[in-house]
This record gives structure tokens, C-alpha cells and sequence, in this order.
């Protein structure tokens, strides 16, 4: 069974980086499909920030306008989002997750717990 | 950015009754569109992708219908453990996006 877990601060301030790790295991990344960061703002709705596949392509949401930088980790068996210049309006609960299939826009079937980011000073 | 729009926004019901939960695109996405729902701090968990193709493990009394622009999600005989917000995605053309959802109450 996949299992996915990210870690990562739950307090940054404005203007600083976000830095989330998510950890897979019971599937080595290498093996296929692409791996995806989605964020919950406090009672609103989804938002796909981008994926990643264990060769490094990647796909990015242009809303977030360059600010974030997804990587992966095969020798750990991870990958992880980089979100600059963080702002009030970055509050919210970061998913990492799996898509079904091998292809990079499919939906995601494996969730992490999510990690809930809060951006104050 | 292909917008997703839910009706209606929230829904209540009672168990073994019939809801339909509809999601419209702003443009046409052929049958790429996938349901997941939500229960209050939980992940998502995907219900139906491909417009009618039912996950693994998902009851059938969940089914989905559609294609192009407008799809439903139909949840029939109601139990308990259906409640939660439910979310349309579209993924035909990025960025994926995701509609507003849709609280169910049971």
C-alpha cells in the first residue's frame, strides 16, 4: 500500500520560503507515475500547485506565478515543493499525493495527512 | 484556466434518498473529469474518474455521468457515511483545477 507524509514548518513568516517534504513509501518514485502538491486554504476549496515525475519533469500552476519549485528525491524516496515570498494568503493545508495513471494531469488516488502551514509573523 | 462550477453549493438529505450534485466546465473537457469527497480533516479521496469510471473499493450506489462541459455525480441510497464536501477536478488541459465544492449533509 502507498503511503505518502509530509513534514515540513507549520509557522512561517511573511515574505520567507516554504520548504515541504513529502515522504513515500511502499512504492519506490522510479517506478512511474507523477507526484503532486494541492493546498486547502481554512474553509475554502482545492488548489493544484503543481507534479512531478522521478526523472524531474515537471508541471507548474502559473497562478503562483514562479514562486514555486517542486524537486524530487529518489535516493530518499521523496519529493518536495519550494514555495518563495510567502505571503497571508499562503495559509493553508499542504497535500502531497499519487496520480492514478502515468500520466502527469491524471487524478490523484493516494493522499498524504496533509501539513498545515500557517503564514504570520 | 478552464473554470469548474458547482450546484449547488451545499445539499442536505436524508439517508436512503437520491442526490445529484452537477459540475459544469467553462470550456469542453471531453469525459476528463474525476469526483473525490472530503470529510472534515481528511484528505480527499477520489470517487470517480474519467467522468463514470468508479475507483477501486468506492460503493456503486455513487455514479457519474457527462461529457464536454457538464457532468453529475449521483449518490443513490444515501447512508450515513456519505456526508462530507464533495469536489469536481477537471483534468483534460492544465493547470487542473478543482470546483468549489459541495457540502452534503446528512
Amino acid at each position: 500500500q502507498v503511503h505518502l507524509q509530509e513534514s515540513g514548518p507549520g509557522l512561517v513568516k511573511p515574505s520567507e520560503t516554504l520548504s515541504l517534504i513529502c515522504s513515500v513509501s511502499g512504492y519506490s518514485l522510479t517506478s512511474g507515475y507523477y507526484w503532486g502538491w494541492i493546498r486547502q486554504p481554512p474553509g475554502k476549496g482545492l488548489e493544484w500547485l503543481g507534479s512531478i515525475y522521478h526523472n524531474g519533469d515537471t508541471d507548474y500552476n502559473p497562478s503562483l506565478k514562479s514562486r514555486v519549485t517542486i524537486s524530487v528525491d529518489t535516493s530518499n524516496n521523496q519529493f518536495s515543493l519550494k514555495l518563495v515570498s510567502l505571503t497571508a494568503a499562503d495559509t493553508a493545508v499542504y497535500y502531497c499525493a499519487r496520480t492514478l495513471d502515468f500520466t502527469s494531469s491524471a487524478p490523484f488516488d493516494f493522499w498524504g495527512q496533509g501539513v498545515r502551514v500557517t503564514v504570520s509573523s | 484556466d478552464i473554470q469548474m462550477t458547482q450546484s449547488p453549493s451545499s445539499v442536505s438529505a436524508s439517508v436512503g434518498d437520491r442526490v445529484t450534485i452537477t459540475c459544469r466546465a467553462s470550456q469542453g473537457i471531453n469525459r476528463w473529469l474525476a469526483w473525490y469527497q472530503q470529510k472534515p480533516g481528511l484528505a480527499p479521496r477520489l470517487l470517480i474518474y474519467a467522468a463514470y469510471t468508479l475507483q477501486s473499493g468506492v460503493p456503486s450506489r455513487f455514479s457519474g455521468s457527462g461529457s464536454g462541459t457538464d457532468f453529475t455525480l449521483t449518490i443513490t441510497r444515501l447512508q450515513p457515511e456519505d456526508f462530507g464536501t464533495f469536489y469536481c477536478q477537471q483534468t483534460d488541459t492544465f493547470p487542473i483545477t478543482f470546483g468549489q465544492g459541495t457540502r452534503l449533509d446528512i
